[in-house]
């Protein structure tokens, strides 16, 4: 089943922070945060395994809730050069579980 | 680390012709690779997991004698697609997964075909 990521785009300006959410309508082994630019790989950003947990590198951080149905991906001080389009992948509980994408968010950084 | 390298970036040719895109894990043993394909601005949608030595489980709705995907060795995945019609055209992108980190997917850069 498909998270669902929101908003559907975000625009700020260099400097701004931003959140992006991404949801799931049942408890979740993980969430994956990817970036990807245009005509580019994604690049992975992190994963959350544990209800309850935060982490980040640099400026980038994500949390994921307490049930493990809800992540968010927090942007502090944006960059230029974060940029692109951020998907989450979720892996259901359960076994042979897959990881699925959500539809992905735009995110513009202007100077 | 973690690298994983496609190839051919960009590929164009005649309706009725195949293609073979390849999948590497550069620095890492791959034991599962995947394979997506994405239209553009939509999400990456999974067309197959393959584990090395073994044959591809496909989704639903792939057609496996359209798309052959053959995981030759823990290195190494291969995408050819075959009797490509332009409805075939799209961005496939490799992703591959290793023992040292089983949850995450690295992936290639991905390959634009466009078939004429």
């Amino acid at each position: 089943q498909q998270p669902v990521q929101s908003p559907q785009a975000v625009i700020l300006r260099e400097g701004e922070d931003a959140v992006i959410n991404c949801s799931s309508s049942k408890a979740l082994y993980s969430v994956h945060w990817y970036r990807q630019k245009h005509g580019e790989a994604p690049v992975f950003l992190m994963i959350l395994l544990k209800g309850g947990e935060q982490k980040g590198h640099d400026k980038i951080s994500a949390s994921f809730n307490e049930k493990k149905q809800q992540s968010s991906l927090y942007l502090t001080a944006s960059q230029l050069s974060y940029s692109g389009t951020y998907f989450c992948g979720t892996v259901p509980t359960g076994a042979n579980s897959k990881l699925t994408f959500g539809k992905g968010i735009t995110l513009s950084v202007r100077p | 680390g973690a690298v994983v390298s496609q190839h051919p970036s960009w590929v164009i040719c005649k309706s009725g012709t195949s293609v073979k895109i390849e999948c590497r894990s550069l620095d890492f043993q791959a034991t599962t690779m995947f394979w997506y394909r994405q239209f553009p601005k939509q999400s990456l949608m999974l067309m197959a997991t393959s584990n090395e030595g073994s044959k591809a489980t496909y989704e639903q709705g792939v057609e496996k004698d359209k798309f052959l995907i053959n995981h030759a060795s823990l290195t190494l995945s291969t995408l050819t697609v075959t009797s490509a019609h332009p409805e075939d055209s799209s961005f496939y992108i490799c992703s591959a997964q290793g023992r040292l980190t089983p949850n995450i997917q690295y992936f290639g850069a991905g390959t634009r075909l466009s078939v004429l």
